[in-house]
């Protein structure tokens, strides 16, 4: 089992570009988070999707679109990169969401000049 | 949005100290409490699920408390070892059940 994977694990984009971040789990998890880690912050959530074919707005949503695309997969968008978006990413996945354990990816560290 | 504090937001260590630290939470929306340890480079890695007021969890020489009602949860690491240095962030779920808001985190240094 890899776990919950995610790539890339580095990007630097200039203002204004987009990208998709990509993250899959291969634990039959139905629910799947992004996370954004800033400095002197705890990990916030960006969205999440409860289960294939819902997704949902987290705490700092604006900026970003996400994609349950299967059960397996779940993307983050960002059409047109700022600078307030330079962050570290992570990926998450949880059985049943709720309380159950949450799972991490190893990051994306993105930098947006 | 839940204000989650963890206390202290740093702490330095000899070998073979015992150690605390703070998890502080909204008494009045609570569902669930995570506890991760977060090794530099690498992902959160989940230590203890809790929901019970009085729960006590235990992995090996850590061991996690819960006051529900007072609103906050302990983290104890008996013998501190080098391997124990990391960061380690709670997780507070309201009542809502589908969001949980993390504190920034307890980083423990232990010196051999």
């Amino acid at each position: 089992n890899a776990g919950v994977t995610q790539t890339p694990k580095f990007q630097v984009l200039k203002t204004g570009q987009s990208m998709t971040l990509q993250c899959a789990q291969d634990m039959n998890h139905n629910s799947m988070y992004w996370y954004r880690q800033d400095p002197g912050m705890g990990l916030r959530l960006i969205y999440y999707s409860a289960s294939e074919g819902t997704t949902d707005k987290g705490e700092v949503p604006n900026g970003y679109n996400v994609s349950r695309l299967n059960k397996r997969e779940f993307s983050l968008r960002l059409e047109s990169a700022a600078p307030s978006q330079t962050s570290v990413y992570f990926c998450a996945s949880n059985l049943a969401g709720g309380p159950d354990t949450q799972y991490f990816g190893p990051g994306t560290r993105l930098t947006v000049l | 949005i839940l204000n989650v504090e963890q206390s202290p937001q740093s702490l330095h260590v000899q070998e073979g100290d015992s150690t605390n630290f703070t998890c502080s939470f909204p008494s009045s929306n609570f569902y669930a409490l995570h506890w991760y340890r977060w090794e530099t480079a690498k992902s959160p890695e989940a230590l203890f699920v809790m929901t019970l007021n009085g729960d006590e969890k235990k992995k090996g020489r850590i061991s996690a408390t819960l006051n529900t009602k007072e609103g906050y949860s302990y983290l104890y690491i008996k013998g501190s070892q080098p391997e124990d240095s990391a960061t380690y962030l709670c997780a507070s779920l309201g009542l809502t059940g589908n969001q949980f808001y993390f504190g920034t985190g307890t980083s423990l240094t232990v010196i051999p």
